[in-house]
């Protein structure tokens, strides 16, 4: 198993760029996520899906959309990129979304830089 | 909201020396207190975490302690190994929405 792999690494774009994020799971999670994490802060919830088909906002959503077409790939597009928008990004996903019973596992992270 | 602060940011032990990091918590309907570990160029991993119906955890090395009523838990970490080095986050549950809000990170080096 894979595991939750994410594409690409590291990813420089320009102001006003656009670009999906891709994350692909091979346990066959019903819920994914996906968080940034900036430097001082503590990963944060841009967007989650609780099951196929379906995606709720998190803490910070402003500026992204997401797509679960299909339950192993979760994507997180930008549609216009904003130097605001350099980050990390961590993809997760679990069997449910009872996030006190069932354990996130993470990929290794997308790197963004947004000039 | 729920607000989680974790302490210290970076912290630097001698091989075989104990460590611990604090989180206090906000919101006092959490229940669920998760830590993570994070190597370099690796994604997150779960290594502990304790519900609000117990007052400490115990894997091997690694522990956890909760105090509901100063809202804070910590992680201690036994007869530290270079390997124990990397950021390790804590998080709480938020009883609202069912999310994790997170620390922002203590960086721990272990030198041998």
């Amino acid at each position: 198993n894979a595991g939750v792999t994410q594409t690409p690494k590291f990813q420089v774009l320009k102001t006003g760029q656009s670009m999906t994020l891709q994350c692909a799971q091979d346990m066959n999670h019903n819920s994914m996520y996906w968080y940034r994490q900036d430097p001082g802060m503590g990963l944060r919830l841009i967007y989650y899906s609780a099951s196929e088909g379906t995606t709720d906002k998190g803490e910070v959503p402003d500026g992204y959309n997401v797509s679960r077409l299909k339950k192993q790939n979760f994507l997180l597009g930008l549609e216009s990129a904003a130097p605001s928008q350099t980050s990390v990004y961590f993809c997760a996903s679990s069997l449910t979304a009872d996030i006190s019973t069932d354990t996130q596992y993470f990929g290794p992270g997308t790197r963004l830089t947004v000039l | 909201g729920e607000n989680v602060e974790q302490h210290p940011s970076t912290l630097s032990v001698q091989e075989g020396d104990s460590a611990v990091i604090k989180c206090t918590y906000s919101d006092s309907a959490s229940n669920y207190f998760p830590w993570y570990k994070q190597e370099l160029g690796k994604g997150s991993q779960l290594i502990i975490d304790i519900r609000s119906n117990v007052g400490e955890k115990k894997d091997q090395r690694i522990a956890v302690t909760l105090n509901k009523t100063a809202k804070h838990f910590s992680l201690h970490i036994t007869e530290t190994q270079p390997e124990d080095s990397a950021v390790y986050f804590c998080a709480g549950r938020m009883e609202y929405g069912n999310k994790l809000v997170f620390g922002a990170g203590t960086i721990l080096r272990v030198k041998s």
